[in-house]
């Protein structure tokens, strides 16, 4: 079984300030962990993903995540938010092996502050 | 190249009608997947269907609602007797690969509202 619990549906930060959205999860068994982004009127889009190796990992628009198994933590940060930022941010996870399939947080929506 | 496209956008019924939405994947895409995302719910898994095997349906809310996958690509989701609690954004994603680690690529949704 598994879980994963975003702390706060929604973030406010400036223009130019750092960005930190929280994700914990739970697993019986080694995740696989993906950041989603969905902007406004649009699907999802991957932002990034952690299977194997290094446990930071860099996505697209200068986001970072990084996995840390001890604290079941996938937070993700972005040092400088731009006003493009503005949208809704979900976490997932999946075991890495076996059929189960993506469970998703509820979603953290980003606000920017000019 | 083309991304996951859905139809249509947005679809008002009323209750007791049956709706059906479609997918068309990206092409070569062996994977594909519907999820459901209800107001303030995060995204919830519905039906996989992986190249020629069984769809595994787990994830299905009840027997009103039931996919196929017609060849290998295009897929349609149907809900029979539309129930108010039905309304949500109807996603469907598509991965080149099945496996957990392979990069699902989402469609713009399907905006199901039902009066």
């Amino acid at each position: 079984a598994q879980s994963v619990t975003q702390l706060g549906s929604h973030v406010s930060v400036s223009e130019g300030a750092l960005v930190l959205l929280r994700c914990n999860y739970s697993s019986s068994v080694p995740p696989y962990l993906f950041w989603y982004v969905q902007y406004p009127n649009q699907g999802l889009q991957l932002l990034l993903k952690y299977t194997t190796g290094a446990t930071l990992v860099k996505g697209i628009n200068g986001f970072e995540a990084e996995f840390k198994k001890s604290e079941t933590s996938f937070h993700l940060t972005k040092p400088s938010a731009h006003m493009s930022d503005a949208a809704e941010y979900f976490c997932a996870v999946s075991p890495n092996f076996g059929n189960e399939k993506l469970t998703f947080g509820t979603g953290t929506r980003l606000t920017i502050i000019p | 190249g083309a991304g996951v496209s859905q139809s249509p956008s947005n679809k008002v019924t009323e209750k007791g009608k049956d709706v059906e939405l479609r997918c068309d994947p990206i092409s070569g895409h062996t994977a594909l997947y519907w999820y459901r995302q209800s107001l303030g719910q995060g995204l919830e898994f519905l039906i996989y269907f992986q190249g020629n095997s069984a769809p595994d349906k787990s994830g299905l809310p009840s027997d009103r609602f039931s996919a196929e996958r017609t060849g290998g690509s295009v897929s349609t989701l149907t809900i029979q007797r539309t129930q108010q609690e039905d309304s949500a954004v109807y996603l469907c994603a598509s991965s080149e690969l099945p496996g957990q680690r392979e990069t699902q690529y989402f469609g713009p949704g399907t905006r199901l509202l039902v009066l």
